[in-house]
């Protein structure tokens, strides 16, 4: 299957400082990605959508100017927690749509600490 | 609206005994649905997908889901559970549309007794 890296896997931060997280789609183009947030044992909540080129749609609750989402290429994604608080540590993952088969495919997830 | 529910928080089976996790969805016309798992600090890895066709969808790690439009349903089916199995698993449909965006499940953690 395809594959998507997510980097970093972990990364902690200190309260106030920005954070970016890549993800690229290895050997397929992905003119939409998709960002995640998942609480411990919960599922994943769909934070915002990415489209190539153009601006991301964010979903209801989500603030745009803390969590930056840019796609600037049709193999990378990036998504920026700024000015970071404790209360967004938490597991973020991204996912690229390949519409060649349909089929939306992960990245390994990365381990946001905010201390 | 459009909505995936997974009756079961938690279930914990012996290793070798059969699983059965349940999914019903509610969409207003045929879905693409999915199984992913995912294992602890890990992202998901797709089990299988139904898009059309047979009924009876098989996956990898001898997984099978079967879709029943009558029921509304996709339940994730393995006859005989290996300890590796353990993990959370979810159930999701596709939104339809031009962004194709995953209604997901609350998910199922699945546990294993040796």
């Amino acid at each position: 299957g395809a594959v998507v890296s997510q980097h970093p896997s972990r990364v902690i931060c200190k309260s106030g400082t920005s954070v970016k997280i890549e993800c690229r789609s290895l050997d397929f183009q992905a003119t939409t990605m998709f960002w995640y947030r998942q609480f411990p044992k919960q599922s994943l909540m769909l934070m915002a959508t990415s489209n190539e080129g153009s601006k991301a749609t964010y979903e209801q609750g989500v603030e745009k100017d803390k969590f930056l989402i840019n796609h600037a290429s049709l193999t990378l994604s990036t998504l920026t927690v700024t000015s970071a608080h404790p209360e967004d540590s938490s597991f973020y993952i991204c996912s690229a749509l390949s519409r060649a088969v349909a089929e939306a495919f992960f990245g390994q997830g990365t381990r946001l600490t905010v201390v | 609206a459009q909505s995936v529910t997974q009756p079961d928080i938690h279930i914990t089976v012996s290793e070798g005994a059969s699983l059965e996790l349940r999914c019903n969805y509610s969409y207003g016309a045929t879905p693409y649905l999915f199984w992913y798992v995912q294992s602890p600090g890990q992202g998901l890895q797709l089990l299988l997908k139904y898009f059309s066709g047979d009924t009876l969808v098989q996956g990898i790690k001898g997984f099978e889901a079967e879709f029943k439009r009558s029921q509304s349903s996709f339940n994730l089916r393995k006859p005989s559970v290996h300890w590796s199995d353990a993990a959370e698993y979810f159930c999701a449909v596709d939104g339809a549309g031009n962004n194709r965006k995953l209604i997901w499940g609350l998910g199922t953690s699945l546990a294993v007794n040796p």
